[in-house]
């Protein structure tokens, strides 16, 4: 089977940096991709990475190894309205099944003054 | 324009009731994906339709029925639902298959109760 684990909480004050980790077993999957999902809101596309590395995004980066079957969300100078559930995903590599995305189960983080 | 409308936002309806949720995009997405999301939890695939056609049905109870009238609109008939089918329904669009992050793009969602 395929699976994602996150953290399920993480706090954090304003200003500071928070990483939010990924670990995954999977078959085979094209990259790794984060959403930011706020309470009452609709998932959104945050970040992808199709190959080894880091990819930054403004306060936003995030990092995948392969060989490691890891990756993380990185998050910067922290505001209050990043407060939201983060989720990793990967898209299935299956014949058939690549519109699929494997999601994790969420990290809900919470940033406080 | 990269956004995906969805009416109603919220919905009540009894078990014996019949309506439909329906989704809208323009970006020219040939992917349009149903998902169902409790409170707490990731959002789970129902439905994939990928240019018009349906390609992934995740095992999804018969009394939930998509359909795909064309490239830009997706529909999700409810009929005999149940009080466990209570949940956010999120539509989501994505452009291409193949290698990459084939990025979805997800409405704001229909907020169901069945009573």
């Amino acid at each position: 089977g395929q699976s994602l684990e996150q953290p399920s909480e993480v706090t954090a004050v304003e200003g500071a940096i928070v990483q939010i980790n990924c670990t995954y077993q999977t078959s085979g999957f094209y990259g790794l991709s984060w959403y930011q999902q706020h309470d009452g809101g609709a998932p959104t596309f945050l970040s992808y990475n199709g190959l080894d590395g880091l990819e930054e995004t403004g306060r936003f980066s995030s990092f995948l190894s392969r060989s490691d079957s890891y990756g993380y969300l990185l998050l910067q100078e922290l505001q209050m309205k990043d407060s939201a559930s983060y989720f990793c995903a990967v898209r299935d590599k299956k014949a058939g099944n690549n519109r699929k995305l494997i999601w994790g189960l969420g990290t809900s983080l919470a940033v406080n003054p | 324009d990269t956004e995906v409308t969805q009416t109603p936002k919220h919905l009540v309806m009894g078990m014996t009731n019949k309506k439909s949720l329906k989704c809208e995009q323009h970006m020219g997405h040939r992917a349009m994906y149903w998902y169902k999301q409790k409170a707490k939890k990731p959002p789970e695939l129902m439905f994939v339709y990928s240019y018009e056609k349906l390609s992934i049905n995740e095992s999804v109870p018969s009394r939930f029925s998509p359909e795909c009238p064309n490239s830009s609109l997706l529909n999700l008939h409810l009929h005999a639902l149940q009080p466990e089918d209570s949940a956010l329904y999120l539509c989501a669009s994505s452009q291409r298959a193949g290698a990459g992050a084939d990025t979805q793009y997800f409405g704001p969602g229909t907020r169901l109760t069945v009573l």
